[in-house]
């Protein structure tokens, strides 16, 4: 199984700063990263894409990069309604599907 | 607008038997692979369980295997999970998921509310 480890595990920042968030997998799963993110009570929300494509409706401030083992996710400039947690996901062919297990964007 | 509703979430004793399902609508069902995602009270997302549009193929975690089974009724537009030999570490919001494609199960476009499920004696 491959294991997705996500840093840093809260993340202190104010509205109008850049944040970027890590997601390290233990072995190769090409470009097959996506990235969620979750508020309290709702369901996950997909916001990229095979790395680097965002969503259907996700604004230009997220973006996503890298490829192989490690992968990023940017925020250009917090949002107030950006304070969430911040899920890694990846499926490859013969692999079980696993998620990491989370950053948390608080307000600083 | 797509819409996943769950239900049939509760209490349940360990041991016990469980049915979820998921009525999907806003998209043509049958042409989409499926999937069953929990999250533990104040814990992370584990996938359990997928099936692909035509149910030919269907996966399970580890944690869940010989336990779940997932299925789909194409003529309802609902997935089902059936839970067996329930434990306490099954207790978690479950979350009906699609797939935007038919077989490739990559990520997820769409969620539902999610359905409680504890597991307690």
């Amino acid at each position: 199984e491959i294991v997705l480890t996500q840093s840093p595990a809260t993340l202190s920042l104010s509205p109008g700063e850049r944040a970027t968030l890590s997601c390290r997998a233990s072995q190769s799963v090409s470009n097959y990263l996506a990235w969620y993110q979750q508020k309290p009570g709702q369901a996950p929300r997909l916001l990229i894409y095979d790395a680097s494509n965002r969503a259907t409706g996700i604004p230009a401030r997220f973006s996503g990069s890298g490829s192989g083992t490690d992968f990023t996710l940017t925020i250009s400039s917090l949002e107030p309604e950006d304070f969430a947690i911040y899920y890694c996901q990846q499926r490859t062919d013969s692999q079980a599907l696993t998620f990491g297990g989370g950053t948390k964007v608080e307000i600083k | 607008e797509v819409q996943l509703l769950e239900s049939g979430g509760g209490l349940v004793q360990p041991g016990g038997s469980l049915r979820l399902s998921c009525a999907a609508s806003g998209f043509t069902f049958s042409n989409y692979a499926m999937s069953w995602v929990r999250q533990a009270p104040g814990k992370g997302l584990e996938w359990v369980s997928a099936m692909t549009d035509t149910g030919a193929s269907t996966y399970y975690a580890d944690s869940v295997k010989g336990r779940f089974t997932i299925s789909r009724d194409g003529s309802k537009n609902t997935l089902y999970l059936q839970m067996n030999s329930l434990r306490t570490e099954d207790t978690a919001v479950y979350y009906c998921a699609k797939a935007p494609s038919s077989s490739s199960i990559r990520r997820f476009d769409h969620w539902g509310q999610g359905t409680l499920v504890t597991v307690s004696s």
